[in-house]
């Protein structure tokens, strides 16, 4: 079965260092997001994409934050200069259409010293 | 806004018992509805989904029925395993929002042999 893969799995940085989190979709989705998980905490979501653009975000995603599908197969999440509290474990899902069932990534999780 | 409130958790059974975690929903549109569970250390699984009023979904021996008259996607189980524990989420998705996913907090299950 298709799945959503994220890497690395793992990610250590030093506050203000810039971090990009990696994905790739399921090959036929059209619909993309990132959301995050605060240790012990809800996920939260960050932003959705779709036709090459955002469709929204969250007011967690702020100016810090940007997304790209820089080649039709992977799609990124930057964090411009990481904070403490940017520590988590962040997810990333696609969807064939809207409103369908998101598949989910294993994860990346995001430490920051 | 759009939200989910699920019961606190944790929950703790001992095999074979029957599982009943709550959930209600508050959507200004006509959401999809989903449950997810995160297995210790893992990412995000679908277990089940309705897409519309009276749909009962069912996965691995899991049952939620959609109830508009009462807003509510009760996850439920009548035989829970050792292997069940994990944390579930309720979760709903609809137009508003680009298709974002909005879960509830989750509920964690831990299952006694």
């Amino acid at each position: 079965e298709p799945e959503v893969t994220q890497t690395p799995s793992h990610q250590v940085t030093q506050m203000g260092q810039e971090v990009i989190l990696r994905c790739v979709p399921i090959s036929n989705h059209l619909y993309f997001y990132w959301y995050r998980q605060i240790l012990g905490q809800k996920v939260e979501f960050l932003v959705s994409f779709y036709n090459n653009e955002i469709s929204e975000k969250s007011e967690i995603f702020d100016d810090q934050f940007s997304v790209e599908r820089p080649d039709g197969s992977n799609f990124t999440l930057k964090i411009r200069s990481t904070k403490l509290e940017d520590s988590a474990m962040y997810f990333c899902a696609s969807s064939g259409k809207g409103g369908s069932a998101q598949h989910f990534g294993d994860g990346t999780r995001l430490s920051i010293l | 806004g759009n939200s989910v409130t699920q019961m606190e958790g944790p929950v703790t059974l001992s095999e074979e018992a029957f599982l009943t975690i709550n959930c209600t929903y508050t959507a200004t549109g006509y959401p999809s509805l989903f449950w997810y569970v995160q297995y210790p250390g893992e990412g995000l699984q679908l277990l089940l989904k309705a897409t519309k009023a009276d749909d009962k979904g069912s996965n691995k021996g899991f049952e939620a029925t959609y109830r508009k008259e009462t807003t509510s996607f009760h996850l439920e189980k009548g035989s829970v395993q050792v292997s069940d524990s994990a944390v579930y989420f309720c979760a709903l998705s609809d137009r508003t929002g680009g298709f974002k996913t909005i879960f509830g907090a989750g509920t964690r299950l831990f299952v006694k042999a």
